[in-house]
């Protein structure tokens, strides 16, 4: 069974331009996570989806970062315009969350090493 | 709000010799309690998982770790180091039963040297 992919695995980037990440979930896992991984730190969660519904993006900066999951499937996490502060890792995960309070196992990507010029 | 402290940012081990990495969470309801381990330029990887069912468990490549309800404590141990133990563990609590159902905190994380 494939595991969670992402593209892409690395990217450099001058601030101030855009940027796209791309991550393809487990298949059958309704629930997809997009996570902050500073240096040194361990991942903090940006937004959580329910299949197309975001239901958890309290930690998304939205004045420069956004997010979709059309059709529940695929999802791409964007930033525009970058900035330096913006250097980190982000990871993907998915899950299979079948009731409230069920057991929460996450399966994670190799995540996406940015580096903002 | 729930939270994890592990306890060490650092800690080295000679090979064939016990393992402890601690840690210290605090939740307001029935927690799940999870370590990760990531290996460089690697994906995290799930050592192992407590979900209110047996305090004592058992995950892969030998590592282990108890929940001690009375002392807040998800310490991961090993009898026996080997050297390519040496990563970064991340110890994880996510709450059951409450309204957040999936959001994962993660602690600081502790890096494991393993030495020859």
């Amino acid at each position: 069974e494939a595991g969670v992919v992402q593209s892409p695995r690395y990217k450099i980037i001058e601030k101030k331009q855009p940027v796209a990440f791309w991550c393809n979930p487990i298949s059958g896992h309704n629930t997809l996570y997009w996570y902050l991984q500073n240096l040194g730190q361990g991942p903090e969660l940006l937004i959580r989806y329910e299949n197309e519904e975001a239901v958890d993006d309290s930690q998304l900066p939205k004045d420069r970062f956004s997010a979709e999951r059309l059709k529940g499937v695929d999802s791409t996490l964007k930033i525009q315009p970058a900035e330096l502060g913006d250097s980190a890792v982000y990871l993907c995960a998915s899950s299979l969350v079948l009731a409230e309070g069920g057991n929460n196992e996450q399966f994670f990507g190799p995540g996406t090493r940015l580096t903002v010029l | 709000a729930q939270s994890v402290t592990q306890l060490d940012s650092h800690v080295s081990v000679s090979e064939g010799t016990p393992v402890l990495l601690r840690c210290n969470y605090s939740s307001s309801y029935s927690p799940s309690l999870f370590w990760y381990v990531q290996h460089p330029n690697k994906g995290l990887q799930l050592l192992l998982k407590y979900t209110s069912a047996a305090t004592l468990v058992k995950g892969i490549n030998g590592f282990e770790a108890e929940f001690k309800k009375s002392e807040t404590s998800f310490h991961l141990t090993k009898p026996s180091a080997h050297m390519s133990d040496a990563a970064e563990y991340f110890c994880v609590v996510s709450d059951q039963g409450s309204s957040n159902t999936g959001k994962l905190i993660f602690g600081q994380g502790t890096t494991l040297q393993v030495k020859p």
